[in-house]
């Protein structure tokens, strides 16, 4: 199965500030998800990357706040922006890998 | 629009009793269903994937699932529970295509008592 590397595994940010979680695969996918687990809840998805073209993103998500980059087969970024405390979340990368789901260790975002 | 429900939001048994976690799903399609598993403070590990092929799919740890179509169901079960065990448990559904997202139930916590 697929192996993901995220990072930063864990980071403290101001609020009005923007951090950017990258995801790498060690092979190519063609999808690649973004989840975010808020505070003792469950994973909701944030928005679907294909490469080259534009994230679909779930309702209650848009694009401004969490802006999407996929360059490439392997490789993909959230940006959280403009951050607020009610951002602070983790939040995972995931990628199908043939016998199921594999997840990055996720990043823990804590907005002051 | 897939979804699943997980009935119970925390299950505590004794250490050596037998767990069981309840799933049932909604699907237009023909799911693919998953158990993953979360550790305190840990990222989401694949316990066992039903993908339409034999009805009770075991995985790993000693857990096994039963895919039931007239129930809609797929409960997670483990004969005996260990300490270790102490987790939060979520079931997730998708479509058969691997372009499609999971879609997670809200987790069972699960305790177990010594």
């Amino acid at each position: 199965s697929a192996v993901i590397s995220q990072k930063p595994s864990r980071d403290i940010c101001q609020r009005g500030t923007s951090l950017t979680i990258q995801c790498q695969v060690d092979s190519q996918v063609t999808m690649m998800f973004w989840y975010r687990q808020q505070p003792g809840q469950s994973l909701t998805l944030i928005a679907t990357a294909n490469q080259g073209s534009e994230a679909t993103y779930e309702s209650g998500f848009v694009i401004d706040k969490f802006p999407i980059s996929r360059p490439n087969l392997t490789f993909s970024t959230l940006t959280v922006s403009n951050m607020s405390p009610e951002d602070s979340s983790i939040y995972l990368c995931s990628v199908e890998s043939g016998y199921g789901y594999t997840f990055g260790s996720g990043t823990r975002l804590t907005v002051v | 629009a897939q979804s699943v429900t997980q009935l119970g939001s925390h299950v505590s048994v004794s250490e050596g009793a037998l767990v069981l976690l309840r799933c049932n799903y909604s699907s237009s399609v023909p799911p693919y269903l998953f158990w993953y598993v979360q550790y305190p403070n840990q990222g989401l590990q694949l316990l066992l994937k039903y993908t339409s092929a034999a009805t009770l799919v075991k995985g790993i740890n000693g857990f096994e699932a039963e895919f039931k179509k007239s129930e809609t169901s797929f409960h997670l079960t483990k004969p005996s529970a260990h300490m270790s065990d102490a987790a939060e448990y979520f079931c997730a559904v998708s479509g058969s295509s691997g372009n499609t997202p999971l879609v997670f139930g809200k987790g069972t916590r699960l305790s177990v008592i010594a």
